[in-house]
């Protein structure tokens, strides 16, 4: 089943602007990661936060996450054409606080950068 | 390091046939996943392996398919008889071990793409 669910599908803005995606997830978690893949690729990881932090910066990634909503958003900020790609989140499951190596993703949004 | 090297890229095949394919992890890995994509069912885990052991395989859809990993550096995943709702392309992934700053990290490969005709 569906851990991670991702909002909106698709997105499409233009290069210099910021990107929201959204991510909700429904049990209990030890950390939640994004992942980008772009088209005819693999997965590549971008950011892992976990479930004691709540916000998480890389780059122009920005990454909150809040337990309580069950719920996380990845932005990214000033965004360029080479941003275009899809965007995954991946939850694992917690299992008495400890984490578990098996992560759940969602079916991603897939994000256009127009130029 | 080469990252996780899956073969073949492209697989195009006819109902009943036998595939085989294969996953080299990143050395030093010792979790390696198999995953399946596709537009409908999005990202769907199949099976994964801690040192080479199957830990859960409850992904698998069916009978028909098949996982090993013989060693830390090589895993297969058969599909034998294929069908054409097969048709997907699956990754390989593999993940480190606790206390090597990646934990929970997964390295994906290219993927393969299968067609069954």
């Amino acid at each position: 089943s569906q851990q991670g669910e991702e909002d909106p599908q698709a997105l499409s803005i233009q290069e210099g602007e910021n990107a929201t995606m959204n991510c909700s997830y429904k049990t209990s978690i030890n950390n939640l990661q994004w992942y980008r893949q772009n088209s005819g690729r693999g997965l590549v990881h971008l950011i892992l936060i976990r479930s004691n932090e709540r916000e998480k910066h890389s780059g122009r990634l920005r990454v909150t996450l809040d337990t309580s909503k069950k719920s996380s958003s990845l932005l990214i900020t000033a965004s360029r054409a080479a941003d275009t790609a899809s965007y995954f989140c991946a939850t694992d499951a917690s299992y008495s606080g400890a984490g578990s190596y098996q992560l759940t993703f969602g079916k991603g949004t897939k994000l256009s950068v127009i130029p | 390091d080469a990252g996780v090297i899956q073969s073949p890229r492209h697989e195009v095949t006819e109902m009943g046939q036998e595939v085989t394919l294969r996953c080299k992890p990143i050395s030093g890995h010792d979790y390696l996943f198999w995953y399946r994509q596709t537009m409908m069912r999005g990202l769907e885990l199949l099976i994964y392996f801690n040192n080479n052991v199957p830990i859960d395989d409850s992904g698998m859809p069916e009978d028909r398919f098949s996982a090993k990993m013989p060693n830390a550096s090589f895993s297969t995943l058969k599909i034998q008889p294929s069908e054409p709702r097969d048709s997907a392309v699956y990754f390989c992934a593999s993940s480190p071990p606790p206390g090597t700053g990646h934990y929970n990290e997964q390295f994906f490969g290219p993927g393969t793409r299968l067609t069954v005709l």
